[in-house]
């Protein structure tokens, strides 16, 4: 059974704060992660689609990178903004030999940023 | 460009019931791909349908069922609801089959089973 972990499970900043929250999966396999980002009573919206070790991605004020060796990889927003909360889900896509399997979700950051 | 929808928004049912839920895709995506999430956790891969084809299946019963349409849009059913299928259920469509493109969600459908 594969494991993506995301940590922290919540976090609550101040605006103008900076913040970072990790994804974590198994570094063997790997084939693309992917970023989501999820406002309540929306639809998750794709932040970023990551494929290569190494790979930094830039968004606006979002950022991230990865870690294929270790198994990581991080997002970063600067200058957090109230309308920056949501839930920040990542997806881990493997490869096997016996054909590719499906996107595995993490739990997701549920980030709060206040005024 | 329209994006993903989902019909209904909520659903009530009771154990034992079947339920259909409802995705249009994106236009031009050819692909959907069906998610279970249940509280406290993250989407769970239930399959995913590429040109009308089921391709790919994750650890659901074969009680969870789905259909796509020659208009790429695709439907979830479910027989013999059981407690624990209380969950929202979202879809995704894309370009195509491969999970390295991006996958546009719609808003779910919250499903409750009484």
């Amino acid at each position: 059974i594969l494991n993506v972990e995301q940590s922290p499970q919540s976090l609550h900043v101040q605006e103008g704060d900076s913040t970072n929250f990790t994804c974590s999966f198994p570094s063997s396999n790997f084939y693309a992660l992917h970023w989501y980002r999820w406002e309540t009573a929306k639809s998750p919206e794709a932040l970023f689609v990551m494929t290569l070790n190494g790979d930094e991605k830039k968004k606006g004020r979002i950022s991230a990178t990865l870690n294929t060796k270790e198994g990581y990889s991080y997002l970063y927003i600067k200058g957090s903004q109230p309308e920056d909360s949501a839930t920040y889900l990542c997806a881990f896509y493997p490869f096997m030999n016996t054909g590719f399997q499906k996107l595995v979700f993490g739990t997701g950051t549920r980030l709060l940023v206040s005024p | 460009e329209t994006g993903v929808t989902q019909s209904p928004t909520h659903l009530i049912k009771t154990r034992g019931q079947q339920v259909t839920l409802r995705c249009s895709s994106q236009s031009g995506h050819n692909t959907v791909s069906w998610y279970q999430q249940a509280l406290g956790q993250g989407p769970q891969f239930i399959f995913q349908y590429y040109r009308e084809e089921e391709n790919g299946r994750g650890n659901f019963p074969p009680r969870f069922s789905g259909l796509q349409f020659p208009n790429y849009s695709s439907e979830l059913n479910v027989n013999a609801l059981e407690l624990d299928d209380s969950a929202l259920y979202l879809c995704a469509s894309s370009w195509g089959p491969d999970d390295r493109d991006t996958q546009y969600f719609g808003p779910g459908t919250r499903l409750t089973v009484l």
